[in-house]
């Protein structure tokens, strides 16, 4: 099954520790996006990308930054982190061919001490 | 600036009880809107959007442009219902999605 893959799942850092966070998906989609979720503040848009060559800040942006190494790998980097990056972090697809609906992968709950 | 608000963190009711959840948006342009939700140890997954005018197990949700409101119903709660309700806005032609707050639906027996 095409699918959407996150690596680590549960990772605890300390903080100023570098970190990141992996996606690769096999649904052949161009679009790829990435999110945090925090308890009452729902899903939040960090950084998408449309295309390999395209690269674009989303809502929350500031303390982290992004690669995209292929259509089918979009990597989130946290250069120094900190206890407020502390939250599940979503990876998601979409193919605008098919309409706007997101794909999302499982999840990376990432703990900053 | 392009808001969806979930004013419900926690809704619960009782099985066969009818459930709305609330979503207001602001927009000032035509949106696309959106229905996800995550069952308990699933992923987030597409429930149902607007254009596509259709009830997904038994869910339905009118968008209301004079209200701004996109409200998710079901006539009447099953147990398995219980799950994380996210409403969601794209802003035309952007290609990114907006996500309100969250409701936590709780289907009591």
């Amino acid at each position: 099954d095409a699918d959407v893959t996150q690596t680590p799942r549960n990772r605890i850092t300390k903080t100023g520790k570098r970190i990141m966070l992996e996606c690769s998906q096999t649904k052949g989609h161009d679009r790829m996006y990435w999110y945090r979720q925090d308890p009452g503040l729902g899903l939040r848009l960090i950084y998408y990308s449309f295309d390999v060559k395209d690269i674009n800040k989303g809502e929350i942006s500031d303390g982290y930054s992004v690669s995209r190494q292929a259509q089918a790998k979009f990597s989130l980097s946290l250069e120094s982190a900190i206890p407020n990056q502390t939250a599940l972090y979503f990876c998601a697809t979409s193919d605008p061919l098919t309409g706007e609906e997101l794909f999302f992968g499982e999840g990376s709950r990432l703990t900053v001490l | 600036a392009q808001r969806v608000t979930q004013p419900e963190k926690l809704l619960s009711v009782f099985k066969g009880a009818p459930v709305e959840l609330k979503c207001n948006y602001s927009y000032s342009g035509s949106p696309e809107l959106f229905w996800y939700v995550q069952y308990s140890r699933q992923r987030l997954q597409l429930l149902l959007r607007h254009i596509s005018r259709e009830s997904i197990k038994g869910f339905t949700a009118d968008l209301n442009k004079g209200e701004t409101s996109f409200h998710l119903k079901k006539p009447f709660a099953q147990e398995e219902d219980s799950a994380m309700y996210y409403c969601a806005l794209t802003p035309s032609n952007t290609g990114k999605l907006i996500f309100g707050q969250g409701t936590t639906l709780q289907v009591k027996p």
